[in-house]
């Protein structure tokens, strides 16, 4: 079974402008949850997908926003890039059985460079 | 931020000796799992252990659970130098909006010397 894959694995941007991220899950996955990582701030969840509805989000700006389709893929946006959204954005998907099985999967991560 | 804290930050052994790293969280949980992540890159998911359990053991590794304490460990036996890698311990929180929101610990960087 393939895992999570997210394109691009590698983006440079400049401030002001805006990015959009993609994530396909593992097959029969239905959550998709997107975390920033950075050295100063570590891990951090930004917002969670289920059946293409947003269930769960972090202590993020409007200017971090998802969305997921029917297929269960789903894809972050975020506009007014700002030097500070400069991360690893890493995709992780489950198959939301309950909460005893919530294993997340993640994919090898979008480097975002803002400049 | 982070609400969990993993010690130590770092440790370094030597091939086929144990590693064993820690992690402490604040708030009642549903699991907790532990993830490996070699150089900035994805995180591997190596173990889930759920609130009820005590131990879990997958091949060379073992995780205890003490929610007494709200505390867990990662212990890595007869280590191999592809061992070498961040290691983070993540909870889900029953306070949480999602059971699949996850609050990751600070990590630990384990260097397996050859």
């Amino acid at each position: 079974k393939a895992g999570v894959t997210q394109t691009p694995r590698y983006l440079i941007k400049t401030r002001g402008q805006q990015v959009t991220l993609s994530c396909s899950p593992i097959s029969g996955h239905r959550s998709v949850s997107w975390y920033q990582q950075t050295p100063g701030q570590g891990l951090q969840f930004l917002f969670e997908y289920f059946s293409e509805t947003q269930r769960n989000k972090g202590n993020f700006p409007g200017r971090f926003s998802g969305r997921q389709f029917s297929n269960s893929r789903s894809e972050m946006n975020v506009s007014t890039l700002e030097l500070g959204d400069s991360a690893l954005y890493l995709c992780a998907s489950s198959l939301a059985f309950g909460t005893g099985r919530n294993e997340q999967f993640f994919g090898p991560g979008t480097r975002l460079t803002v400049l | 931020s982070q609400q969990g804290e993993e010690d130590p930050q770092a440790l370094s052994i030597q091939e086929g000796e144990n590693a064993t790293m820690n992690c402490s969280y604040k708030t009642s949980i549903n699991n907790l799992q532990w993830y490996r992540q070699n150089s900035g890159r994805g995180l591997v998911h190596l173990i889930l252990i759920r609130s009820n359990e005590r131990e879990k053991h997958s091949g060379r590794l073992r995780v205890t659970l003490d929610t007494s304490k709200k505390s867990s460990s990662l212990l890595i036996t007869a280590s191999r130098a592809a061992d070498t890698a961040s290691y983070f311990c993540a909870h889900s929180q029953i306070s949480s909006g999602s059971a699949r929101q996850l609050t990751f610990g600070s990590g630990t960087q384990l260097t397996v010397l050859p």
